[in-house]
């Protein structure tokens, strides 16, 4: 079955620095790529999200990028603010299997002053 | 449109009590989901339902029990909770298809003394 291993696990960034977080899928039948974004005591709301056709998307100072040979995408976010400070998943679903979206274990991101 | 919906928000179990967490979304989602999130575990699956009537287990089934007897209604149930069933737990819904968007209920803080 699909593994999403997500990279770091905690992350500090100066505000107004960038800040990247990378993930890694094993189904090459993956094709979506949500992320989510969870603040202090709330449910996970989707920020972003690319299809296995689009190398890169970008929404304001959130992009994503996806490389499906290297099974890699990543989430960059610049010019980085306080608001910005929560964590972070990832997460791939399958084609061949869209009952279930898999999900990395999370970045906490610490945007400091 | 409400969402996703949870009821209770917070509880506190004595250990052996028994409780139901209640999740209705009013979005017509075929698929339903039951997550815990533990310090550093990410999100975990419990158990999930691809339509009425019909559950899956996910990767952390065992001691809770669920429940789909409406499609808008997903009941998760704890027999004789445990201390180690102390938890955040987020329910979801997402409708068929791989492209779909996951939408989170705001969570139930549990604790089990």
């Amino acid at each position: 079955g699909e593994n999403v291993e997500q990279h770091p696990s905690t992350l500090s960034v100066q505000e107004g620095d960038s800040a990247v977080i990378k993930c890694t899928y094993s189904d090459s039948a993956s094709n979506y790529f949500p992320w989510y974004k969870q603040e202090l005591g709330k449910g996970p709301q989707l920020i972003i999200d690319i299809r296995s056709n689009v190398g890169e998307k970008k929404d304001q100072r959130i992009a994503v990028t996806l490389n499906k040979t290297a099974k890699h995408f990543s989430l960059h976010i610049t010019e980085t603010q306080p608001e910005d400070s929560a964590v972070y998943f990832c997460a791939a679903t399958s084609m061949n299997r869209d009952d279930k979206i898999i999900f990395g274990k999370g970045t906490r991101l610490h945007i400091l002053p | 449109n409400a969402g996703v919906t949870q009821t209770p928000k917070f509880r506190v179990l004595k250990t052996g009590q028994s409780m139901t967490l209640l999740c209705a979304q009013d979005m017509n989602h075929e698929y339903m989901y039951w997550y815990r999130q533990d310090p550093g575990m990410g999100l975990r699956l419990i158990h999930y339902s691809v339509g009425e009537g019909t559950t899956a287990k996910g990767e952390v089934p065992d001691g809770y029990n669920v429940s789909r007897l409406k499609k808008q209604n997903f009941l998760l149930g704890l027999e004789s909770a445990a201390p180690s069933q102390t938890s955040v737990y987020f329910c979801a819904s997402r409708a068929r298809g791989s492209y779909n968007e996951q939408f989170f209920g705001p969570g139930t803080r549990l604790t089990v003394l």
